[in-house]
């Protein structure tokens, strides 16, 4: 089946600095990927919608200066949290659609926790 | 819009005995709907997926789901619970139109006692 991988998958950085988070699809190419955002014991929120050659769209009340997201090729999206606070310490899993998505599927990366001291 | 209700935060039951986990679901246009388990500080991994066609679908690891229209349900059952089956379950669900986001459910913990 179709494989995202989600690099890296721990990362702990100091307040105030900037983490980058990459999400590829290794076995096809994907034009939209998804951004999701997991507090511990919840659900998945929907962050933003990565279109590759274009810009992100942010859900409500997610702060795009913030969550800083790029789709510069057809295989690879990346997050990257600006000045990153303690209350950003969260699990993030990217997901992408092979080709036009029409079975609605999603696939998804492995997750990547950021912990922020 | 779309939406997915998950009753029940926390489901448990002993080894051997039936899983069902329910799933409610509002959909303004035909869903396609989904169960992913995920398991501690992992990503989901798809258990299975009703895309309009059978009601009944069949997944991995044993598990199945049956699309009810009038009901708008979507529960995911097993016969018999394994302790490997002890995972977060979400439902989720989307439209048919192809490059849309799933809508999540809150999850259901099962637990399974030995």
């Amino acid at each position: 089946g179709a494989v995202v991988s989600q690099h890296p998958s721990r990362v702990i950085c100091k307040s105030g600095t900037s983490v980058k988070i990459e999400c590829r699809s290794l076995d096809f190419q994907a034009t939209t990927m998804f951004w999701y955002r997991q507090f511990p014991k919840q659900s998945l929120m929907l962050m933003a919608t990565s279109n590759e050659g274009s810009k992100a769209t942010y859900e409500q009340g997610v702060e795009k200066d913030k969550f800083l997201i790029n789709h510069a090729s057809l295989t690879l999206s990346t997050l990257t949290v600006t000045s990153a606070h303690p209350e950003d310490s969260s699990f993030y899993i990217c997901s992408a659609v092979p080709g036009q998505g029409a079975t609605g599927e999603l696939f998804f990366g492995e997750g990547s926790r950021l912990t922020v001291l | 819009a779309q939406s997915v209700t998950q009753l029940g935060s926390h489901v448990s039951v002993s080894e051997g005995a039936l899983v069902l986990l329910r799933c409610n679901y509002s959909s303004s246009v035909p869903p396609y709907l989904f169960w992913y388990v995920q398991y501690p500080n992992q990503g989901l991994q798809l258990l299975l997926k009703y895309t309009s066609a059978a009601t009944l679908v069949k997944g991995i690891n044993g598990f199945e789901a049956e699309f009810k229209k009038s009901e708008t349900s979507f529960h995911l059952t097993k016969p018999s619970a394994h302790m490997s089956d002890a995972a977060e379950y979400f439902c989720a669900v989307t439209g048919p139109s192809g490059n849309t986001p799933l809508v999540f459910g809150k999850g259901t913990r099962l637990s399974v006692i030995a």
